[in-house]
């Protein structure tokens, strides 16, 4: 199984909401990841899990709350976003380590409005 | 600063014709590169992955070849079928987990 879910497969929020995404997979590896993808752009990288400890986050806004409450799951919380902030939400995850082994699997993405 | 750069930015070619897009990076110190398939809405997807060490590598009618000295790859897709219409991104990555995106080549196969 090298299936990485997320849920929702779209979202729309108004600016006052909160709502979270979430990430899901069973490959056993210990490093997850978020990214933002806004059209016809590749991925930006927002935050980096590894053992479930936060490693890196990418000067994200703190209207983006990430949480990774084990190893299988990875969430975002929203809140209080701005329109700019629609685009493509792209999970992925991977074992740790730079090797060659490390393909980073992508999730499907979930499709956020913010109105 | 690691970069990226893809050509062409997009490109039409008819079924069952061949195509090749090209990558060239400045990642170093580079650990591998990847060549990944975007369908529209949809997460990339691995096609194929190198090492410095590996020249040319295959995933079905997919073919990707690296040259390490000059920081060049290519990916050439053989006898084109509609299905492959998708973005095809390059992806370097430097000795850690942190990947360098291209900003991808749009493919649009026609009948």
């Amino acid at each position: 199984d090298t299936e990485v879910t997320q849920t929702p497969k779209h979202l729309v929020m108004g600016m006052t909401n909160k709502k979270s995404l979430k990430c899901e997979q069973h490959m056993g590896h210990r490093a997850m990841y978020w990214y933002k993808q806004k059209a016809k752009k590749p991925p930006e990288l927002m935050f980096v899990y590894s053992y479930e400890k936060l490693s890196i986050n990418e000067s994200v806004p703190s209207r983006f709350s990430p949480e990774c409450p084990n190893s299988s799951l990875l969430n975002l919380h929203l809140h209080a976003l701005q329109p700019e902030d629609s685009a493509l939400y792209l999970c992925a995850s991977s074992t740790l380590g730079g090797g060659p082994k490390n393909i980073q699997y992508f999730g499907a993405g979930t499709r956020l409005s913010v109105l | 600063k690691n970069q990226v750069e893809q050509s062409p930015q997009s490109l039409i070619i008819l079924e069952g014709k061949n195509c090749t897009l090209q990558c060239n990076y400045t990642v170093s110190p580079f650990s591998n590169l990847r060549w990944y398939k975007q369908d529209t809405g949809r997460g990339p997807v691995s096609l194929t992955i190198m090492t410095f060490s590996e020249n040319t590598k295959s995933n079905g009618r997919y073919t990707a070849t690296l040259d390490a000295d000059t920081k060049q790859s290519s990916l050439h897709i053989t006898a084109s079928q509609l299905s492959d219409s998708a973005s095809y991104i390059c992806v370097v990555s430097a000795r850690d987990y942190k990947l360098s995106f291209g900003a991808g080549t749009t493919v649009t196969v026609r009948a």
